[in-house]
């Protein structure tokens, strides 16, 4: 199975500060058609899961533009550029290329 | 607006059984393919299981092959997960989650509230 390792596991971070989070994979994440499918979801506390990042730098409608996704084939990275109190929650990557899907640990971001 | 409401989640013995629903509205059901994703108590997120929009394709986590079964009725918008020989480590929050079309997986683009199955004599 891939293995998804993100880190850090826990990120306090200052209001206004950027923050980033790595997802490293055991295998390549790229596609026999080309594509690479990395996806970030962000869990607020108490809420249902949501997707802010496919194909590991789409953006999902809605996404404030501070969230952004890099990297290729075995390394990838969700930057915020400056977190908001609202950003507090767990995110969580998830690879789509291989049989079983499987997540990241999750990172926990709160504010310091 | 796309809803998934999940429902039948309960507490069940171990080796008991019990059938998930999520009722979808707001897409073209047929045309999107669905999963089941759980978080155990304090847990991280685990994908379950995965079903094309034809139905005719399935996928399992290894922890619940042979004992879960995904399926869908396009005719009622609805998802099923059947689970059997249920053990103390099904103990989770049952999410059901959208994909982005018929035959993608791993993008999960919308999900439920979640359905809680506690597992436990």
């Amino acid at each position: 199975d891939v293995v998804l390792t993100q880190s850090p596991l826990s990120l306090p971070v200052t209001l206004g500060q950027p923050a980033s989070i790595s997802c490293r994979s055991s295998q390549s994440l790229v596609f026999s058609d080309g594509i690479t499918y990395l996806t970030w979801f962000q869990q607020r506390p108490g809420q249902s899961p949501r997707r802010l990042i496919y194909k590991v730098s789409n953006r999902d409608s809605g996404v404030p533009d501070r969230f952004s996704g890099s990297g290729s084939v075995t390394d990838f990275t969700l930057k915020i550029s400056r977190v908001e109190a609202e950003d507090v929650g767990v995110y969580y990557c998830m690879q789509g290329t291989h049989w079983p899907l499987t997540f990241g640990q999750g990172t926990r971001l709160e504010i310091k | 607006e796309v809803q998934l409401l999940e429902s039948g989640g309960g507490l069940v013995q171990p080796g008991g059984s019990l059938r998930l629903s999520c009722a979808a509205s707001g897409f073209t059901f047929r045309n999107n393919a669905m999963g089941w994703v759980r978080q155990a108590p304090g847990k991280g997120l685990e994908w379950v299981s995965d079903i094309s929009g034809s139905g005719r394709k399935t996928y399992y986590a290894d922890s619940v092959k042979g004992r879960f079964t995904i399926s869908r009725d396009n005719s009622k918008n609805t998802l099923y997960l059947q689970m059997n020989s249920l053990r103390a480590e099904d103990t989770a929050l049952y999410y059901c989650a959208k994909e982005p079309d018929s035959e993608s997986y791993g993008h999960l683009d919308y999900w439920g509230q979640g359905t809680l199955v506690t597992v436990s004599s």
